[in-house]
């Protein structure tokens, strides 16, 4: 069975970073993409970026190129985002979302970790 | 990027059908048959409902189908039911790994 569990909930103050985790059992990591998805409160979805494991490589929404980082662990088999730079309007619920390499729909999601940004 | 556009809202009363739009440019919907629909409830995760414009997966309803036409994908959601109040966002594929969402649809059922 897919799982995707993810670290717990931040508190950060603005201009600083934040690193959220999300590990993955249940899938053969190298072939499975994990994208980030954050969710602004009673705003709707917003897709941040993606990792392949398998090529080590990410693609990112234009808004968030140079202040996201999204890297895989294989041997950990855990996906990671971090944001730098956070502003109060950073403040959003993060899901870590799977997707079979080869297809383009999320079949799995994490549960969430809530990043408040706040001095 | 520019989020897809959906209704806020659409409503409909028990055993209805109502159907959800979708709207994106030449640069994800019109170009790809790659449309995915996402249920989400209150404090939880999305669930995905279709994929591939019209895929349902085997454990959801068949009350639930996709379409698109040109630049606009629907979810219909047939004999609607209290349980399926719920918000609901599309997403399409745009291109160079990326991905854009709708901005939701939340559904009330009468």
């Amino acid at each position: 069975q897919v799982q995707l569990v993810q670290s717990g909930a931040e508190v950060k103050k603005p201009g600083s970073s934040v690193k959220v985790s999300c590990k993955a059992s249940g899938v053969t990591f190298r072939s499975h993409v994990i994208s980030w998805v954050r969710q602004a409160p009673g705003q709707g979805l917003e897709w941040m970026g993606g990792i392949t494991p398998i090529f080590n490589s990410a693609a990112y929404a234009h808004k968030f190129q140079g202040r996201v980082t999204i890297t895989a662990d294989e041997s950990t088999t855990t996906a990671h985002m971090e944001i730098s730079s956070l502003r109060p309007e950073d403040t959003a619920i993060y899901y870590c979302a799977g997707r079979v390499s080869g297809y383009y729909h999320f079949d799995h999601w994490g549960q969430g970790t809530l990043v408040t940004v706040t001095s | 990027q520019s989020a897809l556009t959906q209704p806020a809202s659409v409503s409909g009363s028990p055993g209805q059908s109502i159907t959800i739009s979708c709207t994106g440019t030449s640069n994800d919907v019109g170009n790809y048959n790659l449309v995915s629909w996402y249920q989400q409830f209150p404090g939880k995760a999305p669930n995905l409902l279709i994929s591939g414009d019209t895929e349902r997966p085997s454990d959801i309803s068949n009350r639930f189908s996709g379409s698109k036409s040109g630049y606009t994908a629907s979810l219909t959601i047939s004999g609607l039911q209290a349980d399926d109040e719920a918000d609901y966002y599309c997403c399409s594929y745009a291109g160079n790994s990326a991905y854009v969402f709708g901005s939701g649809t939340k559904v009330t059922v009468l």
